[in-house]
């Protein structure tokens, strides 16, 4: 069974910082192109950032461009998101999500990031 | 606003078939069939369930279908059901940046 199990989300104030993590389970993890997608409140997904298998190349949304890093561990099946500069646009559950065959599969239960003073 | 354009909602009553539309561009939908649909039920994750525009990933029941034409896809729902009742998502890669995009959501009613 795959897996995806987000941890790491929680409140934090404004220009603050959160890493959230990502372990995952029941696939070969290192083959896989890997998502973070979040989802703000009441509204739709945004995808948010993207990972080659390998870890050698990752892409951004422009709105977490320079303030965001997404990176993987492909010796413990996990994968990461560094966020920096954090402001209340960035309120949203986050989820953990698997590429395959150009589409986002599995998706993990998601982590509540809450941006708040 | 979202990248790729979805009614905010449908609704029908069991057995009827219904179809949302998702419109994008010549830098997605009418580029790529890298196409997928997402069905979201309250307080759920998303869960696939058309991918390339029209392949049912398994379990998926095959009143669920997918198609395209230009820079729209849709996805039709013959026979909805009362579980079916849920939030819909179309999402596309695209050339250039953000590199993957989604609509902003369809809820289905089911009467």
């Amino acid at each position: 069974e795959v897996l995806l199990v987000e941890s790491g989300g929680g409140l934090v104030q404004p220009g603050g910082s959160l890493r959230l993590s990502c372990a995952v389970s029941g696939f070969t993890f290192s083959r896989h192109w890997m998502n973070w997608v979040r989802q703000a409140p009441g509204k739709g997904l945004e995808w948010v950032a993207s990972i080659r298998p390998d870890g050698s190349a990752a892409f951004y949304v422009d709105s977490m461009k320079g303030r965001s890093t997404i990176s993987r561990d492909n010796a413990k099946d996990s994968l990461f998101l560094q966020m920096n500069g954090l402001g209340a646009e960035d309120t949203a559950v986050y989820y953990c999500v698997r590429d395959r065959d150009w589409a986002s599969d599995s998706w993990g239960q998601g982590t509540l990031v809450i941006v708040s003073s | 606003q979202s990248a790729l354009t979805q009614p905010a909602s449908v609704s029908g009553s069991p057995g009827q078939s219904i179809t949302i539309s998702c419109t994008g561009t010549s830098s997605d939908i009418g580029r790529y069939n890298h196409v997928s649909w997402y069905q979201q039920h309250p307080d759920k994750a998303p869960k696939l369930i058309i991918n390339e525009v029209s392949d049912r990933p398994s379990g998926v029941p095959d009143r669920f279908s997918g198609s395209k034409s230009g820079n729209t896809a849709s996805l039709t729902i013959s026979g909805v059901q009362a579980e079916d009742e849920a939030d819909y998502y179309c999402g596309s890669y695209r050339i250039g940046s953000p590199r993957w995009v989604f609509g902003g959501g369809t809820k289905l009613t089911v009467l």
